[in-house]
């Protein structure tokens, strides 16, 4: 079956700091990709989102790339801010035949980031 | 545009008790809907999804149960709650690409 597994955390950096967040996946089909945000006492916020191999998805200064060769998807800012402190979530779905996605995510365990003043 | 409404958005409950939580969607109809579990320190797990009214898909067996009585309205339910059942419990709706989700209810069983 599918599966997505995210780099261990909690990662803690300084302010400013370059943040690098692992993914890789595995997948029977042609999966999409996303990245989901979780701030603290909140549900689920979507970040970023890559649907074909190359795609780049980028949101609020942080990147991800679909390299369909190395089935990864990581996360990376150049410069992280103590707002960014949150969880965040590695997912893929499924997209049938037809190119439509059945909707159905696949989560990976969710890194920790904390980022120091 | 989509809105996605959860309640209670708290709640503490004893084991052996019954659960009902409720997510309602606007903005849309017809939705394919999710409930997700997020335990503490772990990752999100699909529990239930829904494409339509009246049908459920189970991902993980469990004492959970789920229905869809209106093509908005995704109910989680539980007749009697482990204290495993503890934990942030997300409705997600999907979108085009990607799913939107609600804001959780955490409930803590004691």
């Amino acid at each position: 079956g599918d599966s997505v597994t995210q780099m261990e955390g909690p990662v803690t950096l300084s302010e400013e700091a370059f943040l690098t967040i692992n993914c890789t996946y595995t997948a029977t089909g042609y999966p999409s990709l996303f990245w989901y945000v979780q701030y603290p006492g909140e549900g689920l916020q979507l970040l970023l989102k890559a649907t074909k191999a190359d795609d780049k998805g980028s949101n609020k200064g942080f990147e991800a790339t679909y390299r369909k060769e190395t089935t990864s998807f990581h996360l990376e800012k150049g410069s992280v801010q103590v707002s960014d402190s949150a969880v965040y979530f590695c997912a893929l779905s499924e997209r049938g035949a037809g190119g439509t996605s059945y909707g159905k995510l696949t989560f990976g365990q969710g890194t920790i980031l904390t980022v120091h003043p | 545009s989509q809105t996605i409404h959860q309640w209670p958005a708290t709640l503490v409950q004893p084991v052996g008790s019954p659960l009902s939580l409720e997510c309602t969607v606007e903005g849309t109809s017809n939705p394919n809907l999710y409930w997700y579990r997020q335990a503490a320190g772990r990752g999100l797990q699909l529990l239930f999804y829904s494409v339509g009214i009246g049908q459920i898909s189970s991902e993980v067996p469990q004492n959970l149960s789920a229905s869809r009585p209106q093509d908005r309205q995704f109910i989680l339910s539980s007749k009697k709650l482990l204290l495993s059942d503890s934990g942030f419990y997300l409705c997600a709706w999907a979108g085009q690409n990607w799913q939107f989700f609600g804001p959780g209810t955490r409930l803590t069983v004691l």
